[in-house]
Order: structure tokens, then C-alpha cells, then sequence
């Protein structure tokens, strides 16, 4: 079973639509990390969500986490062709974790020009 | 500031041969963290060290894998007579000490293919 489940897992959209990723669990997270990984690389941290309904933007990326720390979505506006790639939720559940990071299975991103 | 560094970041290793894949975290970090990456599956945790103590290595496979982080030097990965099932990309992930925000930065990678 998966512990963090992301959706969609596959997404191709034109530049300049928007597009939201979710990442949901039963569990709760102490917090949620959001990556982006491009092919041959390893991922790129984006974001850090801690407070539940706490919500962060990056630049056109806007994050938000779940009242009970279960769940987590991904924003972008006006999509770009850059913005293509996989993006990874990654959590740290609760209790006594040691820190070790839980990840979704990855949504791929295309962004067509 | 440079980032976490891994070597080599291909390696090719026949099948019964060990593997010795390295790690050198970020400057000031003293968590490292490494994780495995299948073809078509996703990041799955291996093993949690800090300099010179395996803290958590729930998700190493129990025969063949082993890693250190010594007091002087990078954290190694070794994989001793791999199979064609351990061909996967492996990352090291660092993180500061202190923080409660468990932030991990990754490395690039290693790809090993066993043939």
C-alpha cells in the first residue's frame, strides 16, 4: 500500500493553462516536502510544509497543507514549458520518525508550447 | 556553497561483483540519508546515518547492503555480489543538523546497472 498517493499521475497540458497536483494520505505528516526531478538528476526541493493550512507560493507554484496534515496540493499558474518535469510529495509521519522521507509516486508533468 | 555530491554517477558492475557507491553530504550537514529509486517505481528509503552510527536502516534489504558514514571521509553504499534487480538509481540525501523541518537536499545520483 502506499502511504502518500499522488494524482494525477500523469498530466499534459498547453503553456499558459493551470493545473493543481494532490498528494493525500490517512496518515499524518509532521511535514511535507514538495520536489521536482528532471531526468538523470536527483530531486530538487521546493517547498516545506510544516503548519497545517499553511500555504507558501513560489513565484507561480503555490503549496498548500492540509488542516490535519494528511494532504497537500501543488498549484502552478500559466504553466511554462519549463515547468515540465516529475514532481515528488515527500513526508515525515508521525510519531518517532527519524526523519526519513515517505514519497508519492510522482505525477509527470508536459508542458506543450 | 557546494551541494551534496555522489561518485560515481554511473557505474556498470557484472553480476556477483560489489558495487561501492559514495556520498559526500552538504558542508555542515551530518545527516545523510540514502535512497533507492527503481525503473517505474518510486523513492524508497534505505538508511539513516549520522558520522560514525547507522540511526535508522529499516528499509535496507537484509543481506548484501550495507552502509557507513565514518568519522573522516564521504558515506559509502555497498552492495556486495549484486544481481540484476539491485540495477536501480541510488540517492544520497543530506540534512542540517538541528532542524525539525527534516529538509533533505539530494545528490545527483548514482545509476548502477548490473549486467
Amino acid at each position: 500500500t502506499q502511504l502518500l498517493e499522488q494524482s494525477p499521475q500523469f498530466l499534459s497540458i498547453q503553456e499558459g493553462e493551470n493545473l493543481t497536483v494532490y498528494c493525500n494520505s490517512s496518515s499524518v505528516f509532521s511535514s511535507l516536502q514538495w520536489y521536482r526531478q528532471e531526468p538523470g538528476e536527483g530531486p530538487v526541493l521546493l517547498v516545506t510544509v510544516v503548519t497545517g493550512g499553511e500555504v507558501k507560493k513560489l513565484k507561480r507554484l503555490t503549496f498548500q497543507f492540509g488542516d490535519a496534515r494528511k494532504d497537500s496540493s501543488l498549484h502552478i499558474t500559466a504553466a511554462q514549458t519549463g515547468d515540465t518535469g516529475l514532481y515528488l510529495c515527500a513526508g515525515v509521519n508521525e510519531p518517532g520518525n527519524t526523519g526519513k522521507l515517505i514519497f508519492g509516486q510522482g505525477t509527470t508533468l508536459q508542458v506543450k508550447p | 556553497n557546494a551541494g551534496v555530491m555522489q561518485n560515481p554517477r554511473h557505474l556498470v558492475r557484472r553480476r556477483g561483483q560489489e558495487a561501492r557507491l559514495r556520498c559526500s553530504p552538504m558542508k555542515g550537514h551530518s545527516h545523510v540519508y540514502w535512497y533507492r529509486q527503481l525503473p517505474e517505481e518510486g523513492l524508497k528509503f534505505m538508511v539513516y546515518l549520522q558520522k560514525e552510527n547507522i540511526i535508522d536502516e529499516s528499509g535496507m534489504p537484509k543481506e548484501r547492503f550495507s552502509a557507513e558514514f565514518p568519522k573522516e571521509g564521504p558515506s559509502i553504499l555497498r552492495i556486495q555480489q549484486v544481481v540484476r534487480g539491485d540495477s536501480a538509481a541510488y540517492f544520497c540525501a543530506s540534512s542540517p543538523i538541528g532542524t525539525g523541518r527534516h529538509e533533505q537536499y539530494f545528490g545527483p545520483g548514482t545509476r548502477l546497472t548490473v549486467t
